[in-house]
């Protein structure tokens, strides 16, 4: 069964660093999401993502977060300077339509000293 | 922004017993949906709800949109053990979650 795949599952980082999360999506998916979930917390809106552009993006998705897609595979969310509420799971999610039927990797882990 | 308000926090229930929560919203939503969340693991959707009033079945998963498109359910009849983990409602189609329904099951 296709899935949606992360990586790394978890990250350790200092405060100040910059951190790269991959995603591969669903192959025949054509929005991809980032979210993420403080410990023991909900899991909060990051940004959505169609036809090569971020379509909505949320108060928590601030100047230092970007995301891309380099290629016709990965998506990526980018933390450019790395703060200690930065920590977090991250996950990835895709769908064919913008329904909220969303599929959601497995999450990557992000802890910052 | 939306907030949805998701009760109960938790629930300690008997294995062969049913469970409700539900979720209510000061706003509007066009999409109610149902995720279960394992531990260490991206949530994974049960149910999806598109119309107001709509109620819909998945195994013994049903959950029910409702009227006034602020609120939702999610019941689950004769627990087992395997369904324990964290239940989210959401709502539209960038998914506002609630804080979830934490499910715990004795055998």
């Amino acid at each position: 069964e296709p899935e949606v795949t992360q990586t790394p599952s978890h990250q350790v980082t200092q405060m100040g660093q910059e951190v790269i999360l991959r995603c591969v999506p669903i192959s025949n998916h054509l929005y991809f999401y980032w979210y993420r979930q403080i410990l023991g917390q909900k899991v909060e809106f990051l940004v959505s993502f169609y036809n090569n552009e971020i379509s909505e993006k949320s108060e928590i998705f601030d100047d230092q977060f970007s995301v891309e897609r380099p290629d016709g595979s990965n998506f990526t969310l980018k933390i450019r300077s790395t703060k200690l509420e930065d920590s977090a799971m991250y996950f990835c999610a895709s769908s064919v339509l913008y329904t909220g039927e969303l599929f959601f990797g497995e999450g990557s882990r992000l802890t910052v000293l | 922004g939306q907030q949805l308000n998701q009760s109960p926090q938790s629930m300690f229930i008997q294995e062969g017993e049913d469970v409700s929560m539900n979720c209510t919203s000061s706003s509007i939503f066009n999409t109610w949906l149902w995720y279960k969340q394992d531990p260490g693991e991206g949530p994974v959707l049960l149910i999806a709800l598109y119309k107001a009033g709509e109620l819909t079945s998945n195994g013994r998963l049903t959950a029910q949109f409702g009227i006034t498109r602020k609120d939702s359910f999610l019941n689950i009849s004769a627990s087992i053990p395997s369904d324990v983990g964290i239940y989210f409602c959401a709502g539209s189609e960038k998914l506002v979650f609630g804080k979830g329904t934490k499910l715990t099951v004795n055998p």
